[in-house]
């Protein structure tokens, strides 16, 4: 099976901040890769399909990019409300598998 | 607009049973799988098993065949997802996701989870 490898697994920075979090495929999956954002106590929220793509409603200062087996996700400007674990997901199975998430901190 | 709607914190002791109840509302509720994807307390996203509600066709991840079982009642436009002979290492919120499948390019479908339910805690605890 395929495995998503996130790195790092916490991140401390400044609002402001541009920041870039990675999701290493164990094969190669094109880009079928989705990213979503998890505030505490809250859900999962979709950010980013097909590696890049970015869901109705989601700011334009989140940027995925990558392919075959390295993808990134970046921040721009960081703002308060984005200090959150992100996670990404394999989406080419219904069977689905998720990274181990990175959480982003304020410094 | 589109909601999931979980059952409340559930308390239960080794051993025994729990169901966990999803309401979907603000779309077509056959159109679309339902996930159910768990996470233990500062812990990551597991996959458990998804249902699709047209056909009652259910999947689960290894680690849970045979413990869980995810059914829908098309009439509330409700998902259940029950699991047996609960263990410690069973305490975490629950999940409901609704799963959007669609075709990336010639039949080459892909899946993502586009609403989510609130979350169920549930607690195993002698």
């Amino acid at each position: 099976a395929i495995q998503l490898t996130q790195s790092p697994s916490s991140l401390s920075a400044s609002v402001g901040d541009r920041v870039t979090i990675t999701c290493r495929a164990s094969q190669g999956i094109n880009s079928a890769l989705a990213w979503y954002q998890q505030r505490p106590g809250k859900p999962p929220n979709l950010l980013i399909r097909d590696a890049s793509r970015l869901e109705s409603g989601v700011p334009s200062r989140f940027t995925g990019s990558g392919s075959v087996t390295d993808f990134t996700l970046t921040i721009s400007s960081l703002q308060p409300e984005d200090f959150a674990t992100y996670y990404c997901q394999l989406t080419n199975t219904y069977s689905l598998t998720f990274g181990g998430g990175t959480r982003l901190e304020i410094k | 607009q589109v909601q999931l709607v979980q059952s409340g914190a559930e308390v239960k002791k080794p051993g025994a049973s729990v169901r966990v109840s999803c309401k979907a509302s603000g779309y077509t509720f056959t159109d679309y799988d339902i996930y159910w994807v768990r996470q233990v307390s500062g812990q990551g996203l597991e996959w458990m098993g998804w249902i699709n509600p047209h056909s009652g066709n259910s999947g689960y991840a290894q680690k849970f065949q045979g413990r869980v079982t995810m059914t829908r009642e098309t009439s509330t436009s409700t998902v259940y997802m029950e699991m047996r002979s609960l263990r410690y290492e069973d305490t975490a919120v629950y999940y409901c996701a609704r799963g959007r499948k669609y075709d990336y390019v010639w039949g080459n479908y892909r899946y993502v989870l586009d609403y989510w339910g609130q979350g169920t805690l549930v607690t195993v605890s002698s």
